[in-house]
């Protein structure tokens, strides 16, 4: 099956600063999707970016689909920014997100 | 107006029980999902289903098997419960009017407790 890599698995930051945190996959898929999970257990779409750029406010996020690895951005990073986020791919005609592990991102005031 | 929803949020029962988290979603999606994650934070799809097909991730035991009485619930019935069955079960849905790639929704994440 499809392998998602996330790096880093920690990062800690002190508010108003700037991250990237990178998703790599082993094959070529046609979803791929970024997601917040808050400290309160809730998973949140963030983007839906199997290739391309997308932005939303101080989010964005690149996916290089022949290189087979994506980016999300994070600028100006706030304290209700923390939470894990994950990378989850999927391929062919089905829905069925295959997740990375997950960064652990933790913004300090 | 809660997209998807589940019940109940927390749950705790003994081994051996039979249990049952319910789920429900009103974006008129047609595909819905179980997934679980374990308390290394790591999220696993156990089944996916439309009203055509089901597919269930061949690790999943038999003693997990959603029930859909119609488009919008996708229900878990979990039997002979375990300790290792404690993890927070996520419900999810999606449109495949997109034949290639669709945006998923979660639920708010059904926490169960197995003692």
């Amino acid at each position: 099956g499809i392998q998602v890599e996330q790096s880093p698995p920690d990062l800690i930051l002190q508010e108003g600063a700037n991250s990237t945190l990178r998703c790599n996959f082993s094959d070529s898929v046609n979803n791929l999707q970024w997601f917040h999970q808050n400290p309160w257990g809730q998973l949140i779409n963030l983007f839906y970016i199997p290739s391309g750029t997308k932005q939303n406010g101080r989010l964005s996020a690149t996916t290089v689909a022949t290189e087979r690895y994506s980016l999300l951005y994070i600028s100006s990073s706030q304290t209700t920014d923390s939470g894990v986020y994950f990378c989850a791919v999927a391929r062919g005609s089905q829905g069925n997100l295959i997740f990375g592990k997950g960064t652990k991102l933790s913004v300090k005031p | 107006d809660t997209a998807v929803s589940q019940t109940p949020k927390y749950l705790v029962t003994q081994m051996g029980n039979d249990k049952s988290i319910k789920c429900e979603q009103n974006l008129g999606h047609d595909t819905m999902y179980w997934y679980k994650q374990d308390s290394k934070k790591f999220l696993k799809i156990m089944f996916s289903y439309n009203n055509k097909e089901l597919i269930i991730n061949e690790t999943v035991p038999n003693r997990f098997s959603p029930k859909s009485p119609d488009k919008a619930h996708l229900n878990l019935h979990i039997n002979s419960l375990e300790l290792g069955d404690s993890a927070v079960y996520f419900c999810a849905s999606s449109t495949r009017e997109r034949i290639y790639g669709n945006t998923i929704y979660f639920g708010e994440g059904s926490w169960l407790t197995v003692v």
